[in-house]
């Protein structure tokens, strides 16, 4: 398979802490994604990095790519109650389809 | 959700039945894809559509069919033949996939299927 993985599985903080969360993956990439899920929702688009950037920057959400260890992190700062939900990294090696790891499920204790 | 309808929320079926999930986009997107989540599961790609009249299977076909007669439906039929059905279905559409070009996915609200 060539799903990802999150990592941590489960991750709990306080509001205000930031939250870390990994991803590793099999094969060479175009871009990763990192999604985000509300409990019995869909999934909702955070931001796309490509095979060719390092890191990127969106509001409150910063993501690495390090396409040597086949890994990627996405920190949330100064978490928020509102935060709490699944997070999936995706990742499309061959253009035409997407493989979803198995998430981290995120709880922010207010 | 995006643009993106599923039909209906909760659907319950009994065994052996078919049963059709409904998915509509209104953003003009050419790919659909769809989606089966279990409890503590990442997503598993059953169908995907890159354009109207053609679908390929994703990982976990068996027991599932599909069909894109129009763009803006892509309509799944769980068989009697899919023997562990119960699970979270989610749809999903992005612009056409070209390679290197940037392709995120709209999902739909998903319907929860349960097998009685």
């Amino acid at each position: 398979s060539q799903q990802g993985e999150e990592d941590p599985q489960a991750l709990s903080i306080q509001e205000g802490e930031n939250a870390t969360m990994n991803c590793s993956y099999k094969t060479s990439i175009n871009n990763l994604q990192w999604y985000r899920q509300n409990s019995g929702r869909g999934l909702v688009h955070l931001i796309l990095i490509r095979s060719n950037e390092r890191e990127k920057h969106s509001g409150r959400l910063r993501v690495t790519l390090d396409t040597s260890k086949k890994s990627s992190s996405l920190l949330i700062t100064a978490s928020r109650a509102a935060d709490t939900a699944s997070y999936f990294c995706a990742t499309d090696p061959e253009g035409n389809q997407f493989y979803f790891g198995t998430g981290t499920s995120l709880t922010v204790i207010p | 959700d995006g643009g993106i309808t599923q039909s209906p929320k909760y659907l319950f079926r009994k065994e052996g039945q078919n049963v059709t999930l409904s998915c509509e986009q209104n953003l003009n997107h050419d790919a659909m894809y769809w989606y089966r989540q279990d409890p503590g599961q990442g997503l598993r790609l059953i169908y995907y559509s890159q354009i109207v009249n053609d679908f390929q299977k994703g990982d976990i076909a068996e027991g599932y069919s599909v069909s894109r007669e129009k763009k803006e439906s892509f309509p799944l039929t769980v068989t009697s033949a899919q023997k562990n059905p119960t699970a979270f279905y989610l749809c999903a559409s992005s612009i056409r996939v070209l390679r290197d070009s940037i392709n995120e996915q709209f999902f739909g609200p998903g319907t929860r299927l349960t097998v009685l």
